[in-house]
């Protein structure tokens, strides 16, 4: 039982690039979530997806897109890179959209844009 | 809007000492409490919960008490751990909405 994995582990892009980031999790979870990290700043929201064939905006979501795959699928893409967007970007799955549910943490995925 | 406040900067401590760490929240309806911790190089790992008012959660020798009356969360331990060593995020989600609004985190640090 993997949980919630995450790809690439590190990644490097210029300015500019595109990239994708994704997430798989294995507890037949509904809901899923995109966080990113930045220092002294916690964890903010980017996308989530309650339920699988809907997603919905977050606390920071310019200048990226997500796309819920299916139940066990769920991916951040970055159109056009940018260095505000350098930070470490978490996947989160909960068995379904209710306050008291616990989240489910990937490992991460750690960005640099140079 | 819903908001978590953890007290600045990093906690350095002796093993065996006794550890607090400060957290308060705003929110408009009833939320459910989290504190997570991070270990270096891992994602976030649920340590203890609470739901209700006068809960308190426990886990690994961890505890916080909800306390409505002073919009608090506090986490303690009796004897830390060289292996306590971490980021601990507290956060909160409102009944009604998925999401979860974390504090900035407090690195702690036990040293032998």
């Amino acid at each position: 039982n993997a949980g919630v994995t995450q790809t690439p582990k590190f990644q490097v892009l210029k300015t500019g690039q595109s990239m994708t980031l994704q997430c798989a999790q294995d507890m037949n979870h509904n809901s899923m979530y995109w966080y990113r990290q930045d220092p002294g700043m916690g964890l903010r929201l980017i996308y989530y997806s309650a339920s699988e064939g809907t997603t919905d905006k977050g606390e920071v979501p310019n200048g990226y897109n997500v796309s819920r795959l299916n139940k066990r699928e769920f991916s951040l893409r970055l159109e056009s890179a940018a260095p505000s967007q350098t930070s470490v970007y978490f996947c989160a799955s909960q068995p379904a959209s209710r306050s008291q549910e616990t989240q489910y943490f990937g490992p991460g995925t750690r960005l640099l844009v140079l | 809007g819903d908001s978590v406040t953890q007290m600045e900067g990093p906690v350095t401590l002796s093993e065996e000492a006794f550890l607090t760490i400060n957290c308060t929240y705003t929110a408009t309806g009833y939320p459910s409490l989290f504190w997570y911790v991070q270990y270096p190089g891992e994602g976030l790992q649920l340590l203890l919960k609470a739901t209700k008012a006068d809960d308190k959660g426990s886990n690994k020798g961890f505890e916080a008490t909800y306390r409505k009356e002073t919009t608090s969360f506090h986490l303690e331990k009796g004897s830390v751990q060289v292996s306590d060593s971490a980021v601990y995020f507290c956060a909160l989600s409102e009944h009604g909405n998925n999401r979860l609004a974390f504090g900035k985190g407090n690195q702690v640090v036990v040293i032998p």
